[in-house]
């Protein structure tokens, strides 16, 4: 069975600090783990995604992620936060052996761009 | 190249009543699946579908249904409405089935069941 966490349900960061969105994942299988975004009132946009190549995945608008098996986590990171980075993210799992696309969800974490 | 288009986006339905969501795919994308969004429970996995046919389906009571056309449009069907099927409805994209390839959203249908 798939599953994922995020460790934090709500993060808050002054414009132009660095972001940390903690994520942990559970897989018996290889995963395919990506980052989405939220903006309210709006659909997901994929962010990143890691498929087993590099372990330091680069996304959209500054943003990556670190695979690291060791420590079964993908945590999303940003050197400097904007404003217009306040969303909230998501971090998924799907399974990367069987014939589905089935994304599994972790609960979301908030985050807030203080001026 | 368009996204994933919704429709409607915004519905308010009455208990009892059944509702049809509307999903077009991004231009050759073949496998699309559906979410419900809600704050309890967050974002859930309902079904997917590929080639016209249903290839997984989440845990939900089969009051929920779906259907894929040869076009790669899909609908989804909700009978019986219940307070409680009252969330944002998101369809998803993606050229072929498998957990490797990234998946498109749409904007969601925001259903409200009163």
């Amino acid at each position: 069975a798939q599953s994922v966490t995020q460790l934090d349900s709500h993060v808050s960061v002054s414009e132009g600090t660095p972001v940390l969105l903690r994520c942990n994942y559970s897989s018996s299988y290889s995963p395919s783990l990506f980052w989405y975004v939220q903006h309210p009132n709006k659909g997901l946009q994929l962010l990143l995604k890691y498929t087993s190549a590099a372990t330091l995945v680069k996304g959209i608008n500054g943003f990556e992620a670190e695979f690291k098996k060791s420590e079964t986590s993908f945590h999303l990171t940003k050197p400097s936060a904007h404003m217009s980075d306040a969303a909230e993210y998501f971090c998924v799992v799907s399974d990367t052996t069987s014939n589905t696309g089935k994304l599994i969800f972790g609960q979301g974490t908030t985050l807030q761009v203080k001026p | 190249k368009a996204g994933v288009t919704q429709t409607p986006r915004y519905l308010i339905k009455t208990r009892g009543q059944q509702v049809t969501l509307s999903c077009s795919p991004i231009s050759g994308h073949r496998s699309v699946s559906w979410y419900q969004q809600t704050p309890g429970q967050g974002l859930q996995f309902l079904f997917e579908y590929f080639s016209e046919t249903q290839r997984n389906k989440g845990n939900f009571p089969g009051r929920f249904s779906g259907r894929q056309f040869s076009n790669s449009r899909s609908e989804m069907n909700v009978s019986t409405l219940e307070l409680g099927d009252s969330a944002l409805y998101l369809c998803a994209s993606s050229l072929v089935l498998s957990g490797t390839y990234e998946q498109y959203f749409g904007p969601g249908t925001r259903l409200t069941v009163t």
